[in-house]
């Protein structure tokens, strides 16, 4: 039974640029969480996608944008880059909610530069 | 708004137990969850509480009081791989985990 993968594993970019990171949740999971881990702090909560909608969304800015598709799986899309923006980004995957139980990823390590 | 709080480290030996606290403030609340997080790695799900007293399992306990919006996770027999950040959650009206900053457990031999 596959666990929640996330690509890519690294990445690297430059200020103003745009990245786009990939999750594919745990088998049989519809709902789809992310969040910004900095350095020696929890998880923050971004977004998190069911049935292909933006259910509930942190406080983040407009900036930070997101898609589920049919299979479930999910994009987190950056516009404009900032260099506060380097973190570890987490994917959760669970069963619709109350989603206290989640299955995390291993996340994407974007550096901004 | 919503906040949790943890200490930032704890340290303990092998074979001891040790207790990490979490206080928290939040609007809405349906229950605490615990996560560890080895270095380098993604948050594990743990336990969770949504009524007051204690769940075990295995070497693990986690503890809950929402009168006094006060939890604690309760690690025995401590062992070397136990070495770990541990978070604590809430889960508030909102359907949002929020996570604590997290307790830095270091086991030595």
């Amino acid at each position: 039974d596959a666990g929640v993968t996330q690509s890519p594993t690294h990445l690297i970019k430059t200020r103003g640029q745009q990245v786009t990171l990939r999750c594919s949740p745990k088998s049989g999971h519809d709902t789809v969480s992310w969040y910004q881990q900095a350095l020696g702090q929890g998880p923050q909560f971004i977004f998190q996608y069911y049935e292909e909608e933006e259910r509930q969304r942190g406080n983040f800015p407009d900036r930070f944008s997101g898609h589920q598709f049919p299979n479930y799986s999910s994009e987190l899309n950056v516009n404009a880059l900032l260099l506060g923006d380097s973190a570890l980004y987490l994917c959760a995957s669970s069963l619709d909610s109350p989603s206290y139980e989640q299955y995390f990823g291993p996340g994407t390590r974007l550096t901004v530069t | 708004g919503q906040s949790l709080e943890q200490p930032s480290e704890v340290t303990a030996v092998e074979g001891a137990i040790v207790q990490i606290n979490c206080t928290y403030q939040t609007s809405g609340f349906y229950g605490l969850s615990w996560y560890q997080q080895h270095d380098g790695g993604a948050p594990t799900f743990l336990s969770y509480n949504a009524l007051d007293g204690l769940e075990e399992t295995g070497r693990f306990s986690s503890f809950l009081s929402r009168s006094d919006s006060y939890g604690y996770l309760l690690l025995q027999e401590l062992q070397m791989k136990d070495s770990a950040s541990y978070f604590c959650a809430v889960m508030g009206g909102t359907d949002k985990l929020i996570f604590g900053t997290g307790t830095r457990l270091q086991v030595f031999p």
